[in-house]
């Protein structure tokens, strides 16, 4: 079993819209990443949060680390935004690595 | 452009065949990394080396063989791979292992394996 769980695996809008993905884990984190992977297979890193919510123009990700649960919202959603969102909590201290969710494809209709 | 640069982008090789993957930064990282990402699954570390050396291979079949001359170039040596090893093989940088969750880490475009 995945330790990360994304929701939806899969996710179609209509431009402008707003569009929430989520992730839960079952590790105990400090931080978490979120990913962005376009088709051609690049991966960007969007946000690495620990507490509250941080805000990129048209993106918001919260977390609350109690819960353990992360989201990634996006605001007036854009064809260009079509790409898959990808969730990497990070247990923290000497433990350099990220466990990864499966991802979200998020395909955004003119 | 995340200033890692990966080739060649797409290869197709036979299970007898022995090709290289590679990856450049020149973004003065000590930590380089390569990831495997299958169909419908999740991101999989599979080499890591901090510093040109190798920290971590995660149970790794030989059949897949790393090389880090410095700490900006990585190699991925092919060699009698089997059809369920086609993927993309992405590789990735930061400044230094910590880096990787403390700080960031930027992935090259991915070389997109086909074994035929």
């Amino acid at each position: 079993k995945n330790e990360v769980e994304q929701s939806p695996q899969n996710l179609t809008a209509q431009e402008g819209e707003f569009i929430t993905i989520n992730c839960s884990y079952s590790v105990g984190i400090s931080a978490l990443h979120w990913l962005q992977q376009h088709p051609g297979g690049g991966i960007v890193s969007l946000f690495m949060l620990s507490s509250g919510k941080k805000k990129h123009g048209r993106l918001i990700a919260t977390i609350n680390i109690q819960e353990k649960h992360s989201s990634l919202h996006i605001t007036a959603s854009h064809p260009r935004d079509s790409a898959v969102y990808i969730c990497a909590p990070w247990g923290g201290g000497s433990n350099y690595k990220l466990t990864f969710g499966k991802g979200t494809l998020l395909t955004v209709n003119p | 452009e995340t200033g890692v640069t990966q080739t060649p982008r797409h290869l197709v090789m036979g299970m007898t065949n022995k090709k290289s993957l590679k990856c450049e930064q020149h973004l003065g990282h000590n930590a380089m990394y390569w990831y495997k990402q299958s169909a419908k699954k999740p991101l999989e570390l599979m080499f890591v080396y901090n510093f040109k050396e190798q920290t971590e291979n995660n149970s790794v079949p030989s059949r897949f063989s790393p090389e880090c001359p410095n700490s900006s170039h990585l190699f991925l040596h092919l060699h009698t791979l089997q059809p369920e090893d086609s993927a993309l093989y992405l590789c990735a940088s930061s400044q230094d292992q910590a880096g990787a969750s403390a700080g960031e880490l930027f992935f090259g475009e991915g070389s997109r394996l086909t074994v035929l």
